[in-house]
């Protein structure tokens, strides 16, 4: 099936540090996810991203998280800057249309932060 | 069952045997969506049902959902070591938003 790539599939960082998460999507899909689960907790939503614009976010989508995809690159969640807290597994996910469409999620990016 | 603030629950079963597990939501939803999530990757999708379905099939899953009390279930007849991983329901959320709400899961293991 369809599949989304992420990279890292690891990461370890210092507190305060600068961190980019890389999504490669399902290429024809227009929406793009970001989810956040920590682990043996359930996946909790962080964003969504359509034509270039934030669509909605939730309130685990700190002032220090953004999003963006330049010119239909990598769909990239950078944390600016990393609290302990945000040490986490974050899934990218994407989907042709919204509203009930599938939503087809990567293999996640381990971020642990010291 | 699972959702809100439950943890993660765990149900271990023979091989062969079925297993069911349960679902509720807090608010309406259009559809509900059971993902399974193997170890060290991400959810995939299994079965999809919508609110003007009550019962979906597919292969040895069985999808049930009942919009008056906000419930859902996912059986898995004559279960194999490999649907060994947890499931997780999720639902729409509210009338327009674009997020997926996620149950808390329930981590699955069949034993040979």
């Amino acid at each position: 099936g369809p599949k989304v790539l992420q990279i890292p599939s690891h990461q370890i960082i210092d507190m305060g540090q600068m961190v980019t998460l890389n999504c490669d999507p399902v290429s024809n899909h227009l929406y793009f996810y970001w989810y956040k689960q920590i682990l043996g907790q359930q996946m909790e939503f962080l964003v969504n991203f359509y034509n270039g614009k934030v669509m909605e976010k939730s309130k685990l989508f700190k002032d220090q998280f953004s999003v963006e995809r330049p010119d239909g690159s990598y769909f990239t969640l950078k944390i600016q800057p990393t609290a302990l807290e945000d040490s986490a597994v974050y899934f990218c996910a994407s989907s042709l249309e919204t509203d009930q469409d599938t939503q087809y999620f990567g293999p996640g990016t381990r971020l642990l932060v010291l | 069952s699972q959702w809100g603030e439950e943890n993660l629950q765990a149900l271990s079963i023979q091989e062969g045997e079925d297993v069911t597990m349960n679902c509720s939501y807090k608010t309406y939803t259009t559809v509900v969506h059971w993902y399974r999530q193997d170890s060290g990757r991400g959810p995939a999708l299994i079965i999809l049902i919508r609110s003007n379905e009550r019962e979906k099939r597919s292969g040895r899953l069985r999808a049930t959902l009942d919009t008056s009390s906000q419930s859902s279930s996912l059986s898995i007849t004559a279960a194999q070591c490999e649907d060994t991983a947890v499931y997780f329901c999720a639902t729409d959320g509210a009338s327009g938003s674009w997020q997926l709400i996620f149950g808390s899961g329930t981590q699955l293991t069949v034993m040979p």
